[in-house]
């Protein structure tokens, strides 16, 4: 069975600073997906960025990069140049690419950059 | 394009009552998705649908819960004889094919059963 853990339930993190939040994942299936979720108060849920399991190089977008450490089953999502809006619950998700393709979620971080 | 769009925003409704709600996925995305969401929690995979077929349903989910996409375009998931365990936020998604698509949610539904 596929599963997310997300073991800081929040973080703080001063404005203009870099943040690690951190997930790892269990699963038999050698080819999966892994994503980073935003969640901010408002509610509606924004995709962040995408790392798959053959990609050899740690995905970026912008300020946001993931950390993908294969052989340990983590995909920490780091945060560059924090801002008063990256506040939010993160959520780390992970697919499999084959049979199936619902997403599962972890139970999400809670981060507050501060001024 | 306007994104996922989900109606109605707020459903408060009476134990035992039967409860629709609507999912209108960006056109061009063949893939919808059902999710529920509990306080504190992530959200929790319901169903999905690739065009008018649904693939996969949740073993959590009882015979209580139906959902449909007809045409292959927007989708409902009722809720018959709610209890007050079904309040929740459910979330619609729809992505294209793909690996690297990620979701695109609505804004979901919040219901409450009193």
């Amino acid at each position: 069975a596929q599963k997310i853990t997300q073991t800081q339930p929040g973080m703080f993190v001063q404005e203009k600073e870099a943040v690690t939040l951190d997930c790892t994942y269990d699963t038999s299936d050698q080819s999966y997906g892994l994503f980073w979720y935003k969640q901010p108060s408002s509610g509606e849920m924004i995709f962040l960025i995408y790392q798959g399991s053959y990609d050899e190089q740690n995905a970026t977008e912008g300020r946001y990069s993931l950390n993908f450490q294969k052989a340990r089953k983590s995909a920490n999502l780091v945060i560059s140049a924090s801002q008063l809006g990256d506040s939010a619950m993160y959520f780390c998700a992970m697919r499999r690419n084959t049979g199936g393709f619902k997403t599962i979620f972890g139970a999400g971080t809670r981060l507050f950059v501060k001024a | 394009d306007t994104g996922v769009s989900q109606d109605p925003r707020h459903k408060i409704t009476k134990r035992g009552q039967n409860v629709t709600f609507r999912c209108d996925p960006i056109s061009e995305h063949n893939r919808l998705y059902w999710y529920r969401q509990t306080l504190g929690q992530g959200p929790e995979f319901l169903t999905y649908f690739q065009n008018e077929a649904q693939l996969e349903k949740s073993r959590l989910l009882s015979d209580r819960f139906s959902a449909e996409r007809p045409k292959g375009s927007f989708s409902t998931l009722e809720i018959q004889r709610t209890e007050q365990g079904d309040s929740a936020m459910y979330l619609c998604a729809s992505s294209l094919l793909g690996q690297g698509n990620g979701y695109t949610f609505g804004s979901g539904t919040r219901l409450t059963v009193v």
